[in-house]
Order: structure tokens, then C-alpha cells, then sequence
């Protein structure tokens, strides 16, 4: 059964860049088809989509953090990666990866989430 | 850019029939999706492609997409449902989620 694991800093300084990997177990990155993405919440607030990557290669990002995110996959570490650079402390959050099948249209494996928190 | 709409909370009386709304422009052209969220936990896909249940989620959640509103249905509502609910649809190769609507249960 396939698994994701975020893992990351906890803490990032203002103006920084967050980095942050999500490492898929039980099954290869590669095969079949899916969408790999990255969502996060806010306390307190709801759910909102960072962007994510075709098994492709291919990339969609919120239109809100476009100009900010990079997502990448590493294969051969069977991983999947997500770059934010200049954050501010609205960018603190629990942050997920998940998998969405095309033909669910939906997110049926999610990570278990890690805590990001942008202070100096 | 799209967005979806969700009542900020829902109460219900156990054994009794829950309703969610999710609210956007033709939402119906699109294929809504739920999930639950529980505190401390990762969300949980309990409806997809409007109407469809994944393994393992009980009969009692069910899910309907009509003009501008999808709806999330939980029949006999029990006390583990108490929890967040999230819409979720595609405009075209992006992502949009609701709000979330959390479901008191009382």
C-alpha cells in the first residue's frame, strides 16, 4: 500500500526559502499515472492547494503562489519535492503531499502533514 | 479564479440526516469531491466524482452535483463524524477547495 512522509525544517527564517520532500513508499513514483501535489493549512483556516506534478513532468500551481513555487520529482529517490522561496509568516502552515489518481479526481493518499513555521 | 463556497458550520442531532453545500459557478460541469478532518489527522477522501464512496467509507456518507451545488449527504449521523468537511473540484488543471464546513454533532 502506498505511503507518503513529508519530511523538512520545521523552522524557516522570513525572506528564506522552504524546502520541503515528500517520499512515496509501497510503490515507484513512476509507475502509472497519477497527480503528486502539495497542500497546505493554516491554523485555523482551511485547505489550500500549493500545486502539483504529473507523473509526466508537467506542472500546475495555484495562481496565487505561482511566482513563488517550484515542485520537482526525483525518481530515483522515488520522491517528490516542493521549493517556496521569499515565505513570510503567512506561509506558516501544516504542510501535506498527496496523490490524486486522474480518474478519481480527488486526493486518495495524503501525507501525514508537517509543521512549518516562518519566524526569525 | 474559481471558488467554492461552504457554510462555516453544520449541526445535527445523532441518528439524524446531515447536509453540506458546496456552492460555485456550474459546479456540476465539474466533478466535486469531500473529504473529513478530524483533529490532528490528515484529511480522509470519503466522497469522489460526485457521487462515488472509496473503500472503507460507510454507506451512511453519500454525495450528489446539481446546477451551482454539490452536496455531501451523512445519514444517521454518528458522534465520529464530528469533524471538518472540505469540497474539492478542478477548474480546468488547478485545484480549488471550499472553505470546510465543520459538523457539530449534538
Amino acid at each position: 500500500q502506498v505511503q507518503l512522509q513529508e519530511s523538512g525544517p520545521g523552522l524557516v527564517k522570513p525572506s528564506q526559502t522552504l524546502s520541503l520532500t515528500c517520499t512515496v513508499s509501497g510503490g515507484s513514483i513512476s509507475s502509472g499515472t497519477y497527480y503528486w501535489s502539495w497542500i497546505r493549512q493554516p491554523a485555523g483556516k482551511g485547505l489550500e492547494w500549493i500545486g502539483l506534478i504529473h507523473t509526466s513532468g508537467s506542472t500546475n500551481y495555484n495562481p496565487s503562489l505561482k511566482s513563488r513555487v517550484t515542485i520537482s520529482v526525483d525518481t530515483s529517490k522515488n520522491q517528490f519535492s516542493l521549493k517556496l522561496n521569499s515565505v513570510t509568516a503567512a506561509d506558516t502552515a501544516v504542510y501535506y503531499c498527496a496523490r490524486a489518481p486522474p480518474l478519481l479526481s480527488a486526493f486518495d493518499i495524503w501525507g501525514q502533514g508537517t509543521m512549518v513555521t516562518v519566524s526569525s | 479564479s474559481y471558488e467554492l463556497t461552504q457554510p462555516p458550520s453544520v449541526s445535527v442531532s445523532p441518528g439524524q440526516t446531515a447536509s453540506i453545500t458546496c456552492s460555485g459557478d456550474i459546479l456540476d460541469d465539474k466533478y466535486a469531491c469531500w473529504y473529513q478532518r478530524k483533529p490532528g489527522q490528515s484529511p480522509v477522501l470519503v466522497i469522489y466524482r460526485d457521487t462515488k464512496r472509496p473503500s472503507g467509507v460507510p454507506e451512511r456518507f453519500s454525495g450528489s452535483n446539481s446546477g451551482n451545488t454539490a452536496t455531501l449527504t451523512i445519514s444517521g449521523t454518528q458522534t465520529m463524524d464530528e469533524a471538518d468537511y472540505y469540497c474539492q473540484a478542478w477548474d480546468s488543471t488547478t485545484v480549488v477547495f471550499g472553505g470546510g464546513t465543520k459538523l457539530t454533532v449534538l
